[in-house]
């Protein structure tokens, strides 16, 4: 267990909807990351938040936006879904002075 | 464009022997590199790391190999176990801002 938690674990949704996806870091750990991982891919990065700053942005697309609040989870909010938005959706946090990640078990999202 | 490259999807290795995972990285500027192992329906996992100014971390039966004139790192796994089996990601970093990650080499250790 790496005391990340993502919610939910599975979300089968349709064409042009809307979803949210929670993560909630390790106690401490002030850094966020999202990566969405695709059939045969690897993780691509979305983006990053410290302390409830956008720090770092990848390759999310503009129907996609994150936020990481005070008591520092974060969410991932995914907008007019399309099929090939079909993923696993993992969170990542890290602690201050330490380059490794500890990462959730991730939300695997269809769309159908 | 894929900054971090794992060109070999998938090895296979007799249980004892070594196992040896290539990864090839195209940034000059990243200057700390990863490995994580990752199971089916769970979240990959850190096992190893190097900074750009060492050139070899070893830890335990993994050991990590960092190349920087060919932009090139490895991780050795020995004597590899089942227990390895997985899929093992290579990942870089500028300052520990924006991770890139390679596509996965799958490992099957053969008992």
């Amino acid at each position: 267990d790496s005391g990340v938690t993502q919610t939910p674990k599975h979300l089968i949704t349709a064409t042009g909807q809307r979803v949210t996806l929670r993560c909630s870091p390790r106690s401490g750990d002030l850094s966020v990351y999202w990566y969405q991982q695709s059939l045969d891919q690897g993780l691509q990065f979305l983006i990053q938040y410290y302390n409830g700053e956008e720090r770092a942005k990848g390759n999310i697309l503009e129907r996609f936006s994150a936020q990481q609040f005070p008591d520092l989870h974060s969410e991932l909010n995914l907008s007019s879904l399309e099929l090939g938005d079909s993923a696993l959706y993992f969170c990542a946090s890290r602690p201050s002075g330490n380059n490794e990640q500890f990462f959730g078990p991730g939300t695997r999202l269809t769309v159908l | 464009d894929q900054q971090v490259k794992q060109n070999s999807p998938s090895l296979s290795v007799q249980e004892g022997r070594i196992s040896i995972l290539n990864c090839d990285y195209t940034n000059s500027m990243f200057d700390y590199f990863l490995w994580y192992k990752k199971y089916p329906a769970e979240g990959p996992t850190f096992l190893i790391s190097i900074s750009s100014i060492k050139d070899k971390n070893e830890d335990g039966r993994f050991t990590v190999f960092l190349n920087k004139s060919a932009k090139h790192l490895s991780l050795h796994i020995v004597p590899s176990q089942p227990g390895d089996s997985a899929v093992y990601f290579c990942a870089a970093s500028v300052t520990g801002n924006q991770f890139y990650f390679g596509t996965g080499t799958s490992l099957t250790v053969i008992p």
